[in-house]
């Protein structure tokens, strides 16, 4: 059984950084590109950031390129989204999701609970 | 960036009764590369559809999609209470990929 398991999410101030994780589990993940994707309160969904398999290619939103950073390390099955300069606009739940191929760009086949990201003073 | 408006807002349905959910492309998605997913309260989003009309594992054939172009549809034939939900399309054919903004299906 595919499962991916966000971590790291909570209140910050605005300017400042935090750093999300997604342990992934049930399928081969060096096999496969991953994503960031997010759900502002109340709002639609909103594609964030994404790595390819191997990690040699990553995408950014326009809304987040210069601020966050998308990484992963295939020997520990994790991923990771660094966010630095957070504004209060980033206060959403972040989803980490598994694309359904080894480069990004494609639909989503299983997706994480998400991790709730609050940017206030 | 391609903008995906969904109709209507919210639909009201009873057990049984047929649905019929609306996504419309600012431009036309290649080659069909259009996905749904249902999310319900409190969960994470599930695919159902990509490539427009082919169903993802696991889902009942209930559940299907058409169209092509800037138009595609979702139908729920014989809906049933746990089908209440959201219900957001997504296209993966030009970068960014893009969301709509939803539609809410009530099983009253």
């Amino acid at each position: 059984e595919v499962q991916l398991a966000e971590s790291g999410g909570g209140l910050v101030q605005p300017g400042g950084s935090l750093r999300l994780s997604c342990a992934a589990s049930g399928f081969t993940f060096n096999d496969y590109a991953m994503n960031w994707v997010r759900q502002a309160p109340g709002k639609g969904l909103e594609w964030v950031s994404a790595m390819s398999a191997s990690g040699s290619g990553t995408d950014y939103a326009d809304s987040v390129e210069g601020r966050f950073t998308i990484s992963r390390d295939n020997s520990k099955n994790t991923l990771y989204l660094q966010m630095n300069s957070l504004r209060a606009e980033d206060t959403a739940v972040y989803y980490c999701v598994k694309d359904h191929s080894s480069w990004y760009g494609y639909y989503f086949d299983y997706w994480g609970q998400g991790t709730l990201v609050t940017v206030s003073s | 960036e391609i903008v995906l408006t969904q109709s209507p807002g919210t639909l009201s349905l009873s057990p049984g009764e047929r649905a019929t959910l609306s996504c419309r492309a600012s431009q036309s998605v290649n080659n069909g590369y259009l996905a749904w997913y249902q999310q319900k309260p409190g969960q994470a989003p599930r695919l159902l559809i990509y490539g427009a009309s082919s169903g993802a594992t696991g889902i009942p054939d209930r559940f299907s999609g058409s169209g092509s172009g800037t138009d595609f549809t979702l139908t729920i034939s014989r809906l049933e209470p746990e089908d209440s939900a959201v219900y957001c399309c997504q296209q993966y054919g030009t970068p960014p990929i893009t969301f709509g903004q939803g539609t809410r299906l009530e099983i009253k």
